[in-house]
């Protein structure tokens, strides 16, 4: 069962317009949650990277939040661009064990004129 | 610039073929890592290596190999054991850090088919 849970599947928005994708985990203990950004056919590229005391983080029009005690976060992105459209995947890390990430299947993103 | 190389970025394998990825990184970063992505599920681990001359299996190795002779190169091999290769492989770094805060950073990936 993935432990790493995202929505909306995918989204379709028009451009200019916001939006917020979902992550939901039930990774324990936690260590840290990162949030990345995948265009079609191209490698995973970071956004945004929150420990457990950290409950919200920004990258230019990226905004990601975090609730460890729901263990819930959202990835706002503001004012979209056509270049925004690619695959946010939410990853959760267990502490003390760098290589084991647990990856979200992801969002599809498009954002259309 | 600084980054992860991955090649070819299109691979054919026949029945019965190995075949080896390359991915090579000039980041100075202990750990290398490869993962498979399927379309509709999340990456799953396939191998990682801290170190040099060091490596560990991640959750689905069976009929893949690797090798760490050098830091910068983490190369993939999958064998005539592996069943169903078609994939999308990724080859990450990072800095190893046992809290693993440290972010890692993705090749652009291979897309690996069945002729």
């Amino acid at each position: 069962k993935n432990q790493v849970e995202q929505s909306p599947q995918s989204l379709i928005i028009l451009e200019g317009k916001n939006c917020t994708l979902q992550c939901n985990y039930t990774v324990s203990p936690f260590s840290n949650l990162r949030w990345y950004k995948q265009d079609t056919g191209r490698g995973p590229v970071s956004l945004t990277i929150m420990t457990f005391s950290e409950n919200t983080k920004s990258n230019g029009r990226y905004t990601a939040t975090l609730d460890a005690d729901t263990k819930q976060s959202s990835l706002h992105i503001t004012a979209s661009q056509l270049s925004d459209s690619a695959s946010y995947i939410c990853v959760v890390s267990v502490s003390n064990s760098g290589y084991a990430l647990n990856f979200g299947k992801g969002t599809s993103l498009l954002v259309t004129p | 610039d600084g980054g992860i190389t991955q090649s070819p970025k299109y691979l054919f394998r026949k029945e019965g073929q190995n075949v080896t990825l390359s991915c090579e990184q000039n980041l100075n970063h202990d750990a290398m890592y490869w993962y498979r992505q399927d379309p509709g599920q999340g990456l799953r681990l396939i191998y990682y290596s801290q170190i040099v001359n060091d490596f560990q299996k991640g959750d689905i190795a069976e009929g893949y190999s690797v090798s760490r002779e050098k830091k910068e190169s983490f190369p993939l091999t999958v064998t005539s054991a592996q069943k169903n290769p078609t994939a999308f492989y990724l080859c990450a770094s990072s800095i190893f850090e046992g809290g693993g805060n440290q972010p890692q950073h993705f090749g652009d990936g291979t897309r690996l088919s069945i002729l």
